[in-house]
């Protein structure tokens, strides 16, 4: 069936560093991806829709230069998190939706646990 | 942007009986309504959902009814078992429903 990755599934950083997280449609092609940062013991926060071949659009209070989304191909999404800091830190997971036969189905992403030191 | 609540936020019961999550949200062209099942660390699982024309749906001990008119859908889970421990986020989408606007989340127990 369809299968939406990520990769890395753990990183640690240091404070001050750029960490770049990848999103895949393995079997799919993707025009749309979006990104969820979820804290401890919370909801998934949606961050940015990413459009492939455009810009992302991002929800009222996520910085867009401080998280750098690129979708430069159908089947890949980057999230870029610049100097990074602790209180970045934090389980970032994509979804993406696939239109078939049956309907519309969103897969999610294994999720990228995010540690800043 | 939407809100979406949900109903109780930590749930505990004993094997075998039910459990009830409601989700109540804002937006009013929100026509997609599925519920999420996520254990610890790892990505959410859709259990069940329901699109905006159909008022209930049904998958053996899993149910979802909707309310369209008074904006809140719920969850229904017969026969709990300790496996079905886990938080639950119901999630409504709008348009082709990609976009999901996820609940506040609800902790569920199932003692035994």
């Amino acid at each position: 069936g369809a299968v939406v990755s990520q990769h890395p599934s753990w990183v640690i950083c240091k404070s001050g560093t750029s960490v770049k997280i990848e999103c895949r449609s393995l079997d799919f092609q993707a025009t749309t991806m979006f990104w969820y940062r979820q804290f401890p013991k919370q909801s998934l926060m949606l961050m940015a829709t990413s459009n492939e071949g455009s810009k992302a659009t991002y929800e009222q209070g996520v910085e867009k230069d401080k998280f750098l989304i690129n979708h430069a191909s159908l089947t890949l999404s980057t999230l870029t998190v610049t100097s990074a800091h602790p209180e970045d830190s934090s389980f970032y997971i994509c979804s993406a939706g696939r239109t078939g036969s049956s309907g519309n189905t969103i897969y999610f992403g294994e999720g990228s646990w995010l540690t800043v030191v | 942007g939407e809100n979406v609540e949900q109903h109780p936020s930590t749930l505990s019961v004993q094997e075998g009986d039910s459990a009830v999550i409601k989700c109540t949200y804002s937006d009013s062209a929100s026509n997609y309504f599925p519920w999420y099942k996520q254990e610890l660390g790892k990505r959410p699982q859709l259990i069940i959902d329901i699109r905006s024309n159909v008022g209930e749906k049904k998958d053996q001990r899993i149910a979802v009814t909707l309310n369209k008119t008074a904006k809140h859908f719920s969850l229904h889970i017969t026969e709990t078992q300790p496996e079905d421990s886990a938080v639950y986020f119901c999630a409504p989408g709008r348009g082709g429903g990609n976009k999901l606007t996820f609940g506040t989340g609800t902790q569920l127990k199932v003692e035994l």
